[in-house]
C-alpha cells in the first residue's frame, strides 16, 4: 500500500497570506489527523477528521481550519498568516478510532 | 490535558550498546504509547506501540515497557547500530476508550550512535 502522501512538500509565503494543504491518507484509512512541529513547541495536535466529521481539536486560533471529503482525503486552511505559523506540518491517517496513526513526510512552510 | 515528559533530550551511545529512553504520562485515562522516529527530512515512523493492558513488548532490537500505576513508560534499543542514529518521540492518547484520536507527543530525544 502507498503510504500517506502531502502536497506541496515546500511552501514559502509572506505574512498575510492564505495557505492549502493536502493530505491523502493511507487507502482504507477513514481518520485523518494533522500536527504542527516546530523546534520550540514540539509536536502539536490540530484538529482529527473522521467520515468528513471533525471529532477533536487542539488549541489553536481558528485561523487554523481543514476539512475532510468523501474519499477520506484531507485539507487543511491557514488564513492570515503569521511569521510564527513557520513549522512542519505532519498527517497522520489511521484505520479508524484508536489505531496506531501513520504520518506523511510532511509540508514545510515559511512564512516570511 | 494530557502531558507528557520525556527524559533525556540528547543521547550519545557507543554502537553496539544499549540505548533507553523514558517518558512519563500524566492523565491514567490514556491507554496507548506509541513510539516514533523521525529521520532528518522525514516524518515520524512508528517504530513500536503498546497499549496499557500489556506490560511490555518487543520487536527484534526494540522493545518497550509499561508501568501503569507510575505512570511511565520506556523505550529500549539493544546492539545500536549507526542506522539508529534519529530522534525519538514517545506519545500518549486515549483513543481507543472513546474512538476518536489525539496524540500527545514528549519533547523528543536526539539518539546518536557513536561507530
Amino acid at each position: 500500500k502507498a503510504g500517506v502522501t502531502q502536497t506541496p512538500r515546500y511552501l514559502i509565503k509572506t505574512r498575510g497570506q492564505q495557505v492549502t494543504l493536502s493530505c491523502s491518507p493511507i487507502s482504507g484509512h477513514r481518520s485523518v489527523s494533522w500536527y504542527q512541529q516546530t523546534p520550540g513547541q514540539g509536536l502539536q495536535f490540530l484538529f482529527e477528521y473522521f467520515s468528513e466529521t471533525q471529532r477533536n481539536k487542539g488549541n489553536f486560533p481558528g485561523r487554523f481550519s481543514g476539512r475532510q471529503f468523501s474519499n477520506s482525503r484531507s485539507e487543511m486552511n491557514v488564513s492570515t498568516l503569521e511569521l510564527g505559523d513557520s513549522a512542519l506540518y505532519l498527517c497522520a491517517s489511521s484505520a479508524t478510532g484508536g489505531d496506531t496513526q501513520y504520518f506523511g513526510p510532511g509540508t514545510r512552510l515559511t512564512v516570511l | 490535558g494530557e502531558n507528557v515528559e520525556q527524559h533525556p533530550s540528547t543521547l550519545s551511545v557507543q554502537e553496539g550498546d544499549s540505548a533507553v529512553i523514558k517518558c512519563t504520562y500524566s492523565d491514567s485515562a490514556s491507554n496507548y504509547f506509541p513510539w516514533y522516529k523521525q529521520e532528518l527530512g522525514k516524518g515520524p515512523q512508528l517504530i513500536i506501540d503498546i497499549r496499557s493492558n500489556v506490560g511490555e513488548k518487543k520487536d527484534q532490537r526494540i522493545a518497550v515497557t509499561l508501568n501503569k500505576t507510575a505512570k511511565h513508560f520506556s523505550l529500549h534499543i539493544t546492539e545500536t547500530q549507526p542506522e539508529d542514529s534519529a530522534v525519538y518521540f514517545c506519545a500518549a492518547s486515549f483513543g481507543a476508550n472513546f474512538g476518536n484520536e489525539k496524540l500527545t507527543f514528549g519533547t523528543g530525544t536526539r539518539l546518536t550512535i557513536i561507530p
